[in-house]
């Protein structure tokens, strides 16, 4: 398998801040990662894959200006929620391919997102 | 892009029994598929996942057969406990090692 930590788990902010997620492969380097967006009850939504050292390709829907991501090294991706809202709440989750089959993705433990 | 439907959206089973999960896919060009457990407020954890070389993977109590002429495939657990209580999720690939998932299951396992 392989190790991918998140931090923070858990964070609450107000209204039209910004919050930073980082996303990180432990024991392994990643070019690239996946960033979801799980809404409570509902499955897990694709929004990013983060590319090291090149730009981010988004999914239709996904604003890129509101949602930044930053791949600066091979073990860590950070997604920047900027100017948060209410609707923004969620649980974000990353992932990064195994090793062995880069077809295999391992999860984050996930970030509570909670915009007051 | 890629579509994936999953049924049924909630199952329960009695201690013991089977439980099925069956899910559909768009992209022919698919060829990996994977099946995550996800308990409340947890990552996804990947349980069991098949190829498009093979029909069907086994782990222990866990199976999953595929279907490539119709584009479906399936989960099965067997001997059923109450810690397979959890939400499943079925995924598919396609293009660049992206992942589209299914909608969910919500297994209950009643003792």
């Amino acid at each position: 398998g392989a190790v991918v930590s998140q931090h923070p788990s858990r964070v609450i902010c107000k209204s039209g801040t910004s919050v930073k997620i980082e996303c990180r492969s432990l024991d392994f380097q990643a070019t690239t990662m996946f960033w979801y967006r799980q809404f409570p009850k509902q499955s897990l939504m694709l929004m990013a894959t983060s590319n090291e050292g090149s730009k981010a390709t988004y999914e239709q829907g996904v604003e890129k200006d509101k949602f930044l991501i930053n791949h600066a090294s091979l073990t860590l991706s950070t997604l920047t929620v900027t100017s948060a809202h209410p609707e923004d709440s969620s649980f974000y989750i990353c992932s990064a391919p195994g090793r062995v089959h880069t077809d295999t993705q391992y999860f984050g433990p996930g970030t509570r997102l909670t915009v007051l | 892009g890629e579509n994936v439907e999953q049924h049924p959206s909630t199952l329960s089973v009695q201690e013991g029994d089977s439980a099925v999960i069956k899910c559909t896919y768009s992209d022919s060009a698919s060829n990996y598929f994977p099946w995550y457990k996800q308990e409340l407020g947890k990552r996804p954890q990947l349980i069991i996942d098949i190829r498009s070389n093979v029909g069907e993977k086994k782990d222990q109590r866990i199976a999953v057969t595929l279907n490539k002429t119709a584009k479906h495939f399936s989960l099965h657990i067997t001997e059923t406990q109450p810690e397979d209580s959890a939400v499943y999720f079925c995924a598919a690939n396609f293009g660049n090692e992206k992942l589209t998932f299914g909608t969910g299951t919500r297994l209950t396992i009643i003792p």
